[in-house]
């Protein structure tokens, strides 16, 4: 069935490192694909998304490439700031327009 | 727009009592889900609907789980009894019409959730 895969955290950076975390998924068909973050106490916000193969989203300087060749959204920002402390998810969502999640990332960022 | 609504925000609750979770979707969404998040388990699809129908209720942990959503504007999630294992924080979510021609389309907005404990 569809599935996605994140790296495990928690990942810690200092402020200003430039932030990689990774996200492979396994789907039938063609897939949107979805990074949600969820801060303390809050529900999940969606961060960005694209719908198809090669298609770039990006927000508040997150970004992230949809690669249909190696089955991957990797997310991505060039300097993260404390204020980018939370927990991210990979989702995918097929047809039934169901979510499919990864398990969760955390990321620390420290001053 | 407010966003998806729901209340409580927190409940403490006792064994074995009834436990009501309501949640109000953004006007004109079609779509409502309903998930669970724990630490053990992480977050899990307990049941979602399509224009008042439920769709798919195969998370629904147990029969004394049930959802219901009588209007587009308004759906519960009902534990009767509760147990102290049903302790977790509860979302529910709710997205537009579709695209591409399917059922349900694939952004969903979340509520703030609700963090019932059950002593």
């Amino acid at each position: 069935g569809d599935s996605v895969t994140q790296m495990e955290g928690p990942v810690t950076l200092s402020e200003e490192a430039f932030l990689t975390i990774n996200c492979t998924y396994t789907a039938t068909g063609y897939p949107s694909l979805f990074w949600y973050v969820q801060y303390p106490g809050e529900g999940l916000q969606l961060l960005l998304k694209a719908t198809k193969a090669d298609d770039k989203g990006s927000n508040k300087g997150f970004e992230a490439t949809y690669r249909k060749e190696t089955t991957s959204f990797h997310l991505e920002k060039g300097s993260v700031q404390v204020s980018d402390s939370a927990v991210y998810f990979c989702a995918l969502s097929a047809y039934t327009g169901k979510l499919i999640f990864g398990q969760g990332t955390t990321l620390q960022v420290k001053p | 727009d407010a966003g998806v609504i729901q209340s409580p925000r927190h409940e403490v609750t006792e064994m074995g009592q009834e436990v009501t979770l309501r949640c109000k979707p953004i006007s004109g969404h079609n779509s409502l889900f309903w998930y669970r998040q724990t630490m053990m388990r992480g977050l899990e699809l307990l049941i979602y609907f399509n224009n008042n129908v439920p769709i798919d209720d195969s998370g629904m942990p147990e029969d004394r789980f049930s959802a219901k959503m009588p209007n587009a504007s308004f759906s519960t999630l009902k534990i009767q009894p509760s147990e102290p294992r049903d302790s977790a924080v509860y979302f529910c979510a709710s997205s537009g019409a579709g695209e591409r021609g399917t059922l349900i389309t694939d952004t969903q907005y979340f509520g703030p959730g609700t963090r019932l404990t059950v002593l």
